[in-house]
């Protein structure tokens, strides 16, 4: 099983609408949770934080769920520069340091 | 300053030849990472420095050999490479012993032929 899992995608939606991302990870030991989102031959950049009591910033809202090592981003209103790869990030810190682990990514394209 | 600058951006080398890929960020973070990016798929990690020393390698061959010669600056050496070896090489860094993000750069797009 692999570390962290995505919804395999791609979500193909139209400008306006609402989509959502499901991902879960597998290492109970993790520590911090974050959404990057990647557009095609960039780099990952971070979207937001994931924190237990959920959080949201203008049209996107991310949800933790410790006890299911569950995490989601919903995008509202969605927009044609929303198009990207999402990738779900989870971070563990062990003995030998931190370790940012990516789950596959799910691509989206909002169409017009 | 939130940047990590990575050189060169593009980069195309023999299997015979000898280079390196440079990193560098002034956040004052402590912990340095290099991952490899195939097509489509997700960042892989290969190094993990946590206060210049190596932390965490991923089993990554030998022709690939990090380096960290002080808090601000990363390397990662290549010889002998194969075709296998073309990607997306990225690098990214964080505050060490702390739950907050990594930062990456813009990566350097590796060519082997």
């Amino acid at each position: 099983r692999k570390e962290v899992e995505q919804d395999p995608g791609p979500f193909n939606v139209p400008e306006g609408a609402t989509v959502a991302f499901n991902c879960t990870y597998s290492n109970s030991a993790s520590q911090s949770f974050f959404w990057y989102r990647q557009d095609c031959r960039k780099e990952p950049k971070l979207l937001m934080s994931v924190y237990s009591s959920g959080n949201e910033d203008g049209r996107f809202t991310a949800q933790l769920n410790r006890a299911s090592q569950y995490i989601s981003l919903l995008i509202r209103d969605s927009k044609l520069s929303d198009s990207a790869t999402y990738l779900c990030v989870v971070n563990v810190e062990g003995n030998y340091g931190q370790n940012f682990v990516f789950g596959p990514g799910t691509r989206l394209s909002v169409l017009p | 300053d939130t940047e990590v600058t990575q050189t060169p951006k593009h980069l195309v080398m023999g299997m015979t030849n000898k280079k390196s890929l440079k990193c560098e960020q002034h956040m004052g973070h402590r912990a340095m990472y290099w991952y490899k990016q195939k097509a489509k798929k997700p960042p892989e990690l290969m190094f993990v420095y946590s206060y210049e020393k190596l932390s965490i390698n991923e089993s990554v061959p030998s022709r690939f050999s990090p380096e960290c010669p002080n808090s601000s600056l990363l390397n990662l050496h290549l010889h002998a490479l194969q075709p296998e070896d073309s990607a997306l090489y990225l690098c990214a860094s964080s505050q060490a012993g702390t739950l907050t993000e990594a930062f990456f750069g813009q990566g350097t797009r590796l060519t082997v032929v």
